[in-house]
């Protein structure tokens, strides 16, 4: 079965600082990996995928994400973070031979401090 | 190019009562996903349709049902509410060839009372 863990539901970080957001993942199959953000009273908007070509992931609005398979993570990292990114954060997981089903972390909310 | 829809954004129910949600997938996509957001918690899968049909299902009870329409748009049908169903319910579309990238709507908030 699979299963996605984010390490700490609440991270902090000053306006300039560098996010790591930390994910690690289950899956007995070659995964796909997924970053989403959610602002408070929005919907989930995507922001990076792996889908098994570069291990390295750049996404929208500075951030990039990792795939180390031998560690089982695919950290997210902004080497600057703004004010704007303050929010919460989903890790996801799916495979090939499961469709779309998209298995979600518990979050990390992410506060920026000025 | 609108993005995914859903209505109502917000709806207020008492238990043993029925809801209908609905969605609109992004233009060009045709498989339509449904997720339960309890508050404070990652998105569960609830199930998926394609071509008018329920393709996969996660673990969720039969009093959660669905129906895709001929233009992909989907409704989720929740029968007998619970206090227990009260969440963020968000619907996200993507393509049969790339179902995985999901591109999710806003979400219809449901309290149940």
């Amino acid at each position: 079965a699979q299963s996605v863990t984010q390490l700490g539901s609440h991270v902090s970080v000053s306006e300039g600082a560098l996010v790591l957001l930390r994910c690690n993942y289950s899956s007995s199959v070659p995964p796909y990996l997924f970053w989403y953000v959610q602002y408070p009273n929005q919907g989930l908007q995507l922001l990076l995928k792996y889908t098994s070509a570069a291990t390295l992931v750049k996404g929208i609005n500075g951030f990039e994400a990792e795939f180390k398979k031998s560690e089982t993570s695919f950290h997210l990292t902004k080497p600057s973070a703004h004010m704007s990114d303050a929010a919460e954060y989903f890790c996801a997981v799916a495979s090939y031979n499961q469709g779309g089903k998209l298995i979600f972390g518990q979050g990390t909310e992410l506060s920026v401090k000025p | 190019d609108a993005g995914v829809t859903q209505s109502p954004t917000h709806l207020i129910k008492t238990r043993g009562q029925q809801v209908t949600l609905r969605c609109s997938p992004k233009s060009g996509h045709d498989t339509v996903s449904w997720y339960q957001q309890a508050l404070g918690q990652g998105p569960q899968f609830i199930f998926q349709y394609y071509e008018e049909e329920e393709r996969q299902r996660g673990n969720f009870p039969d009093r959660f049902s669905g129906h895709q329409f001929p233009n992909y748009s989907s409704e989720l049908n929740v029968n007998a509410l619970l206090l227990g169903d009260s969440a963020l319910y968000l619907c996200a579309s993507s393509t049969d060839r790339d179902q995985e990238t999901q591109y999710f709507g806003p979400g219809t908030r449901l309290l149940v009372l």
